[in-house]
C-alpha cells in the first residue's frame, strides 16, 4: 500500500518553463490537495479537489492549474514558471473532505514532497 | 479568513524533558489536525482533534474549541521528536499554522 505517490521528487527549470507534478493515491480517497512549503511560511493551499470532477482554488492559486484526472489522480500545471514557484510543493488526500464534520475521515495523508527549483 | 498562531517557534530540548506545544486560532473551527514533519520533509498526521483530548504513547492533545485553542503535549521527548510541529484548521480551507521547531539533544 503506497498511500500518496508523487512525481518527480526534485526538478530544476529554467523561468518561462512548463511542467506538470503528478500525484496518485491508492487509498480510495475522494479528496485531494496540493500545498506549497515555503521557509518560515507553514504549508499553503494551492488548489484542492474536494471529490472526483470538482477542483477549487486555494490561498495561492496564481500561476498553477490542476486536472483531477480521475479518483486516483490530482496533477497540479505549472504553465510558465516563475522563480517565485520555487518551493516544495507536497500533495496529500483524504477519505472526505477537510472542510469540517467530527468524522476521522478528514485526516490528511501527505505524499513525499517535490522540491522544485526555477532559476 | 481564519488565522493560525503557533507558539513557540522554536523549541530545543534535554531528551526525556516534556514540552507542550500551542496552537491558537481566531474563529470557530469543526477541523483540527497536528501533524509532525520530521528532518527528512515527510509530514505526518498525529492527532484529528477538533475537540476534546487524545492520547497515543507519549503524545497527548487537547482542543478547547470554545476558547479557540489546541495543546500538544510530548512527555519524556526523544531524538526522533525533532522536527516541526504544525497544527492545521479548517477556516473556508484547511490552514496551516507556521509551525514549532523542535530539537531533542540527546
Amino acid at each position: 500500500n503506497a498511500g500518496v505517490t508523487q512525481t518527480p521528487k526534485f526538478q530544476v527549470l529554467k523561468t518561462g518553463q512548463s511542467m506538470t507534478l503528478q500525484c496518485a493515491q491508492d487509498m480510495n480517497h475522494n479528496s485531494m490537495y496540493w500545498y506549497r512549503q515555503d521557509p518560515g511560511m507553514g504549508l499553503r493551499l494551492i488548489y484542492y479537489s474536494a471529490s472526483e470532477g470538482t477542483t477549487d482554488k486555494g490561498e495561492v492559486p496564481n500561476g498553477y492549474n490542476v486536472s483531477r484526472l480521475n479518483k486516483r489522480e490530482f496533477s497540479l500545471r505549472l504553465e510558465s514558471a516563475a522563480p517565485s514557484q520555487t518551493s516544495v510543493y507536497f500533495c496529500a488526500s483524504s477519505e472526505a473532505y477537510a472542510g469540517g464534520g467530527l468524522s476521522g475521515a478528514n485526516v490528511l495523508t501527505f505524499g513525499a514532497g517535490s522540491r522544485l527549483t526555477v532559476l | 479568513g481564519i488565522q493560525v498562531e503557533q507558539s513557540p517557534p522554536d523549541l530545543i530540548l534535554q531528551e526525556g524533558a516534556n514540552s507542550t506545544l500551542r496552537c491558537n486560532f481566531s474563529d470557530s473551527v469543526n477541523n483540527l489536525q497536528w501533524f509532525h514533519q520530521n528532518p527528512w520533509g515527510q509530514l505526518i498526521n498525529l492527532f484529528y482533534i477538533p475537540s476534546g483530548t487524545k492520547q497515543n504513547g507519549r503524545l497527548s492533545a487537547t482542543t478547547v474549541a470554545t476558547e479557540r485553542y489546541s495543546l500538544l503535549y510530548i512527555s519524556s521527548s526523544q531524538t526522533t521528536d525533532s522536527g516541526v510541529y504544525f497544527c492545521a484548521v479548517y477556516g473556508g480551507k484547511l490552514i496551516f499554522g507556521q509551525g514549532t521547531e523542535l530539537s531533542v539533544k540527546p
